[in-house]
């Protein structure tokens, strides 16, 4: 069964720190990794989405990394701002025989102080 | 932008109620999900479907019930409700293949 890890669960850091979270997961047979970001009391915002043949995704000040034979994914935040205070978790799609099913991760919780 | 919408945004009930969770999605979404999520504690798949008249169980799948019949629609039963459903529950949908998940903005429920 796989599962996914993410560390570290907690980041407190100030305004302008470069972020790195990570992911691991168990079973390196994956189609897709995705990473979100959850608001408090809020449903999950795609942030990127790095497909098996991927290496990497990029979006604004975003950067997530895929190793497939090491079991792990790296989302960079560059230049971090209050506004990116969320909860940080990754997703990773497995399935066999024509599912298609997510596993998640529980999360980095991120509070970027002013 | 995703149009997946849940309700009710909140919901307290007593227990041994019944009830039900809607989710509806207006992109055409052949793939939907439920999953359960206490805070600071990973998603936990409940139920999915890979189009109408087709539902398969998760892995939290025993005290609940859903049903396709419509594409852009998937809610989910309880059909008694105890205190241990107190939850936030979440539902996602994606394209097929391999496109991404987009997410409601989820019901919290508590059972009283």
């Amino acid at each position: 069964k796989q599962e996914v890890t993410q560390i570290p669960a907690a980041l407190s850091v100030p305004e302008g720190e470069n972020l790195v979270l990570n992911c691991s997961f168990t079973d390196s047979a994956i189609y897709n990794l995705q990473w979100f970001r959850q608001d408090p009391g809020k449903g999950l915002t795609s942030l990127l989405l790095i497909q098996s043949s991927q290496r990497e995704q990029t979006s604004g000040r975003l950067n997530a990394s895929l190793d497939k034979s090491s079991g792990r994914s790296t989302l960079y935040i560059a230049a971090s701002q209050p506004g990116d205070s969320a909860t940080y978790l990754c997703a990773v799609y497995a399935g066999s025989g024509g599912s298609y099913i997510p596993t998640f991760g529980r999360g980095t919780s991120l509070i970027v102080h002013p | 932008e995703a149009d997946i919408y849940q309700t009710p945004r909140y919901l307290v009930i007593g227990t041994g109620k019944k009830i039900t969770l809607e989710c509806s999605q207006t992109m055409g979404h052949d793939k939907m999900y439920w999953y359960q999520q206490d805070p600071g504690m990973e998603l936990h798949l409940i139920h999915y479907s890979y189009g109408v008249n087709s539902t398969e169980k998760g892995d939290l799948s025993s005290e609940s019930t859903v049903s396709r019949i419509r594409t852009e629609h998937f809610p989910l039963t309880l059909e008694s409700a105890r205190p241990s459903h107190t939850s936030q529950y979440l539902c996602a949908s994606s394209r097929g293949g391999f496109s991404p998940l987009h997410f409601g903005n989820g019901t919290r429920l508590t059972v009283t």
